[in-house]
């Protein structure tokens, strides 16, 4: 089975743009979490969703956005980009919620540069 | 505020060595403690801990979780060089909303 798709790999934008990256879950996986990871850090929480409904969300600006689709692919949106928002963001994917202590497996991510 | 630290943020061993990796957390809504090993990209599962005090292994790998002291330990013994990566904790809280807290990491270098 294919793991955690997500697309593009990279991308370059520069300030004040918007940008939308896709995630496709693992067959058989209802829930998709999105994480921002900078540089030297841990993966920062930003949205969870589970059938197709937002089930958590970290401490982040409203110009972050998400949705899942009824297919349980999964879209970011950021929206007004600051150079701060270059990072690797990371789509995870679940069985079923993280109340329930599924584990999660990661894509290997979108590297975004913001100039 | 809830938070992740690990300990030590940096470790150089040579081939062979033990290394014991650790994470503490102070969360409300504890629900599961979770490592991960990340080389390049996409962070690779290891474990899933929710008791306290079952130690699960894997190979030359295990860990174990002590909820009364809030934190877990990671062992690698006999270290290879593709041991080399970033050991993320994460921790799982549910309160009005899912939450997944990860620690920043332990870089681990193993030198021949």
């Amino acid at each position: 089975d294919a793991g955690v798709t997500q697309s593009p790999t990279h991308l370059i934008k520069t300030r004040g743009q918007q940008v939308t990256l896709r995630c496709s879950p693992i067959s058989g996986h209802k829930s998709v979490s999105w994480y921002q990871q900078v540089l030297g850090q841990g993966p920062q929480f930003i949205f969870q969703y589970y059938e197709k409904e937002e089930r958590g969300r970290g401490n982040f600006p409203d110009r972050f956005s998400a949705r899942q689709f009824p297919n349980y692919s999964s879209e970011l949106n950021v929206n007004a980009l600051l150079l701060g928002d270059s990072a690797l963001y990371l789509c995870a994917s679940s069985e079923r919620g993280l109340a329930g202590g599924h584990t999660q497996y990661f894509g290997p991510g979108t590297r975004l540069t913001v100039l | 505020e809830d938070k992740v630290v690990q300990s030590p943020l940096s470790l150089v061993v040579h081939e062979g060595d033990t290394v014991t990796l650790n994470c503490s957390y102070e969360v409300t809504n504890f629900r599961s403690l979770l490592w991960y090993k990340q080389e390049k990209k996409a962070p690779t599962f290891l474990f899933m801990l929710t008791s306290s005090g079952i130690e699960k292994k894997s190979g030359r790998l295990s860990s174990i979780l002590d909820k009364k002291e809030l934190f877990s330990i990671l062992n690698i013994t006999a270290t290879q060089t593709g041991d080399s990566a970033v050991y993320l904790c994460a921790v799982t809280i549910s309160n009005t909303g899912n939450q997944f807290y990860f620690g920043t990491g332990t870089s681990l270098t193993v030198i021949p």
